[in-house]
């Protein structure tokens, strides 16, 4: 069964001190990897596409980088304005039937960054 | 250009009754899939619509049913309500067209709580 488990749970962390986000990931066929940042009571923005292994994107303060069991999102020197809760997200196998295929989240990392 | 939409912003229902949930997809967009969070949890897929047919489903019952329109909009109809429906509803815009992973871009959600 296609299945992400991300860890941790919650980070708390000290402005300026980075540190890692993990997104385990088992499927069947990875077609996509995505990253998703959600502030409370809003939908996800997307934020990082991955298709393969050794792969790396980054966008101000974050990097994220792709291996075949697992993907990291680097967030360093964060700021206050960080946090969030960040969503990691799986498509599985390949186009049928005319449709895209469902995304599998995990649970999400709450991640708070103090002043 | 505006991205994904979504209305009512929240929605307050008693047990029993239905529910119906409106999207209208990011420009150039051609394919809507609905998702559920319950507080606390990632997105759990509900279904998807492209061509005005639903194409793949999650484990929901029938309950959950939906609609797509020529103009690609979508709506998401709940039926029997129960307590366990409150949750965040979402809605994600996608062009299917490519072989690689579609990015699927979120709206804002429905708030629907079940009294």
């Amino acid at each position: 069964e296609d299945q992400v488990t991300q860890s941790p749970e919650a980070l708390r962390l000290q402005e300026g001190e980075s540190s890692s986000l993990n997104c385990s990931y088992t499927v069947s066929g990875l077609r996509g990897l995505f990253w998703y940042r959600q502030d409370p009571g809003k939908g996800p923005e997307f934020l990082f596409t991955l298709y393969s292994a050794g792969e790396e994107k980054e966008k101000e303060r974050l990097k994220a980088t792709l291996t075949k069991k697992e993907s990291f999102l680097h967030i360093t020197a964060p700021k206050p304005e960080d946090s969030a809760t960040y969503l990691c997200a799986v498509q599985a196998g390949r186009n049928y039937g005319g449709a895209t295929n469902k995304l599998i989240f995990g649970t999400g990392t709450l991640l708070a960054v103090q002043p | 250009d505006a991205g994904v939409t979504q209305s009512p912003t929240h929605l307050i229902k008693t047990r029993g009754q239905q529910v119906t949930l409106r999207c209208s997809p990011k420009s150039g967009h051609d394919t809507v899939s609905w998702y559920q969070q319950a507080l606390g949890q990632g997105p759990q897929f509900i279904f998807q619509y492209y061509e005005e047919e639903e194409r793949q489903r999650g484990n929901f019952p029938d309950r959950f049913s939906g609609h797509q329109f020529p103009n690609y909009s979508s709506e998401l109809n709940v039926n029997a309500l129960l307590l366990g429906d409150s949750a965040l509803y979402l809605c994600a815009s996608s062009f299917l067209g490519s072989w690689v992973a579609n990015e699927q871009f979120f709206g804002p959600g429905t708030r629907l709580t079940v009294l």
